[in-house]
């Protein structure tokens, strides 16, 4: 039973080009959530999926950035015209059922590190 | 407003020795409290969890204290080894779900030979 994958596990852009962050659930789990770590500094959330709905995306720039996550394939955080500013490591998790749930567990990826030159 | 703050920020210990982490968290009512490893370049792992109804969770040498009261929880740490470098962070998960799982900014633990 593979853990998170994420990927691909760096990736470089330059700026005003498109990054597509991929990530596939433990399988079984339907509940996925991308968060951002910019060195130094602790997880930031960014949006909840639960397969093919958003759950909550309010930790998500307005512009420029989506996610989704479809019946069928990995999710998708996709960050258009991409800014050095969107330098950072994305880490996807996810979980079998809702995190408020008082046992559940969040599983983390690798991450995937986004360099935007 | 939800808080989650840990201390101290890093800490550099001798291998060997024991050392405490320590989480103040302002979320209430809580579902859960978890504590998390992240190695460099890695995803968090996760350590313990302990539900509002719990006061100790052990995982190995890693030991996590609640006190709900205090609104405090603790993560120690025994017979230090090399491969514990890295940052441990504390999770806090709201009962409601209208609120977001908060995540403190981690202490960056350091073990030397």
């Amino acid at each position: 039973n593979a853990g998170v994958m994420q990927n691909p596990r760096h990736l470089v852009r330059r700026r005003g080009q498109e990054a597509r962050l991929r990530c596939s659930p433990m399988k079984g789990h339907s509940h996925v959530y991308w968060y951002r770590q910019l060195p130094e500094e602790g997880l930031k959330f960014m949006v909840y999926l639960q397969k093919e709905n958003i759950i909550d995306e309010s930790g998500m720039p307005k512009e420029r950035f989506s996610a989704e996550f479809p019946k069928e394939g990995p999710s998708i955080l996709r960050i258009q015209q991409v800014v050095r500013g969107d330098s950072a490591a994305y880490f996807c998790a996810s979980s079998s059922g809702t995190p408020y749930a008082t046992n559940e567990k969040l599983f983390f990826g690798s991450g995937t590190q986004l360099s935007v030159l | 407003k939800n808080q989650v703050e840990q201390s101290p920020q890093s800490l550099i210990i001798l291998e060997g020795k024991n050392c405490t982490l320590q989480c103040n968290y302002t979320v209430s009512p809580f579902s859960n409290l978890r504590w998390y490893k992240q190695d460099t370049g890695r995803g968090p792992v996760s350590l313990t969890i302990m539900t509002f109804s719990e006061n100790t969770k052990s995982n190995g040498r890693y030991t996590a204290t609640l006190d709900a009261d205090t609104k405090q929880s603790s993560l120690h740490i025994t017979a230090s080894q090399l491969s514990d470098s890295a940052s441990y962070i504390c999770v806090v998960t709201p009962r409601s779900s209208a609120s977001k799982i908060i995540f403190g900014s981690g202490t960056r633990l350091s073990i030397r030979p």
